[in-house]
């Protein structure tokens, strides 16, 4: 059965700080990694990684992929309070079906 | 085209009765998710549509649960005689094979089983 987890569960920092969120997976058939930022609403995109050890950068967020140890990163550089969100990462395959993990919840205080 | 839309936004029902939830995915998306949601998890798969040929179903979908996509564009989710664990969003994505690109999330149907 794929899985995907995500460390840690919750974080809370203060503006200014760096971050950094975790995701392993075990996806059959998988094709790429992504992120996405849930704000109580419908996840929003953040990167799509297919790649290993190539970064992708938007702005204070970064993201690397490592195929070979079955995990991802998401940096979060300066953070600031309309950081705070749920952070999910998904395993995606082939035909583009996802496995979530649990998400993250990054709290950002000013 | 402004994105994957879905109706209703919120719905109510008593236990037992049947509700019928749409997507509209992006206009050129032949590929057609649904996923569901509880509080404090990430959103899990229960189907996918490549134009309307239904090619997985999740485990996780009980017999009551249905859906279609009958000319390759809307789809439908049907759930039948539901229960107050069904309470859930309902969230659908679509995706553009030529291009496998990711996966756009519509704003989801909050179902309340009461």
């Amino acid at each position: 059965e794929d899985k995907v987890v995500q460390s840690p569960l919750s974080l809370v920092v203060h503006e200014g700080d760096t971050v950094t969120l975790n995701c392993s997976y075990e996806v059959t058939n998988f094709r790429s990694l992504l992120w996405y930022k849930q704000e109580k609403k419908a996840p929003t995109f953040l990167f799509m990684l297919t790649s290993s050890g190539i970064e992708k950068k938007s702005g204070r967020l970064s993201s690397i992929l490592d195929k070979k140890e079955l995990f991802s990163i998401l940096n979060i550089t300066a953070t600031q309070t309309g950081d705070s969100a749920v952070y999910l990462c998904a395993g995606g395959t082939s035909y583009g079906k996802l496995t979530f993990g649990q998400g993250t919840i990054l709290t950002v205080h000013p | 085209d402004t994105g994957v839309s879905q109706n209703p936004r919120h719905k109510i029902t008593k236990r037992g009765q049947n509700v019928t939830f749409r997507c509209d995915p992006i206009s050129e998306h032949n590929r057609l998710y649904w996923y569901r949601q509880t509080l404090g998890q990430g959103p899990e798969f229960l189907t996918y549509f490549q134009n309307e040929a239904q090619l997985e179903k999740s485990r996780l979908l009980s017999d009551r649960f249905s859906a279609e996509r009958p000319k390759g564009s809307f789809s439908t989710l049907e759930i039948q005689r539901t229960e107050q664990g069904d309470s859930a969003m309902y969230l659908c994505a679509s995706s553009f094979e030529q291009t496998n690109t990711e996966a756009f999330f519509g704003q989801g149907t909050r179902l309340t089983v009461v």
